[in-house]
């Protein structure tokens, strides 16, 4: 099992659905994140958690839900996007929640909002 | 305010040749952590190193390497005898500050492309 899985790894959906992306960790780590890829820019914090509770929210639009049911799992619920949300969404997860400590991260999901 | 510059967008070499990616920082802190990490075509983002801004120790793993210099501000990574898997999207990051409540500040990223 690697350390960090995402599904789907591909999500296609139109401005009026509603979907959600999954993260899990395999490392015994407490800390979790969101990062959002686009192209042409640098990696974008969204969301970070720490030992299940939300320590950043990084501006982000409601459209974007994060929810952490337990400290080895990530959900990013996702509704009303808009077409430039298409990105490649990545989740790290890190030991301590600290922005210093090491973060490990998943294949990512290529999401295309049409 | 923290940056860190990755001014090389796209490099191209030949597999065996020898390539150094460079990163400049910026930052006021006199404490911070220094990052590399991998990215190839399958997404993933893989870390390949962290070092400390009071370790200014060169390190070397394998056909990687890399040189930190306070006095310029930069953390260079050099692959020896490049391969076709080295080619990837190779990122510079920085976490400022004794604290760490400052996220991570990522390069653009630089595309490393190593041709048979």
């Amino acid at each position: 099992e690697t350390g960090v899985t995402q599904t789907p790894r591909h999500l296609v959906m139109g401005m009026t659905n509603k979907k959600s992306l999954k993260c899990e960790q395999h490392l015994g780590h407490n800390a979790m994140y969101w990062y959002k890829q686009s192209a042409k820019k640098p990696l974008e914090l969204m969301f970070v958690y720490s030992l299940e509770e939300r320590v950043e929210n990084n501006s982000v639009p409601s459209r974007f839900s994060p929810e952490c049911p337990n400290s080895s799992h990530l959900f990013l619920h996702l509704h009303t996007l808009q077409p430039e949300d298409s990105a490649l969404y990545l989740c790290a997860s890190s030991q301590g929640g600290r922005f210093f400590d090491t973060q490990y991260f998943g294949p990512g999901t290529r999401l295309t909002v049409l | 305010a923290q940056k860190v510059t990755q001014a090389q967008t796209e490099i191209s070499v030949v597999e065996k040749e020898d390539v150094t990616l460079d990163c400049v920082y910026e930052t006021r802190d006199t404490t911070y952590y220094l990052f590399w990490y991998k990215q190839p075509p399958s997404g993933e983002l893989v870390f390949l190193i962290r070092r400390n801004s009071f370790d200014e120790q060169n390190e070397i793993s394998g056909r990687y390497s890399w040189n930190f210099q306070k006095s310029t501000s930069s953390f260079n990574f050099t692959i020896t005898a490049s391969q076709v898997v080295d080619s990837a999207v190779y990122f510079c990051a920085l976490s400022a500050g004794v604290s760490g409540n400052t996220p991570l500040v990522f390069g653009k990223g630089t595309r490393l492309s190593v041709i048979a």
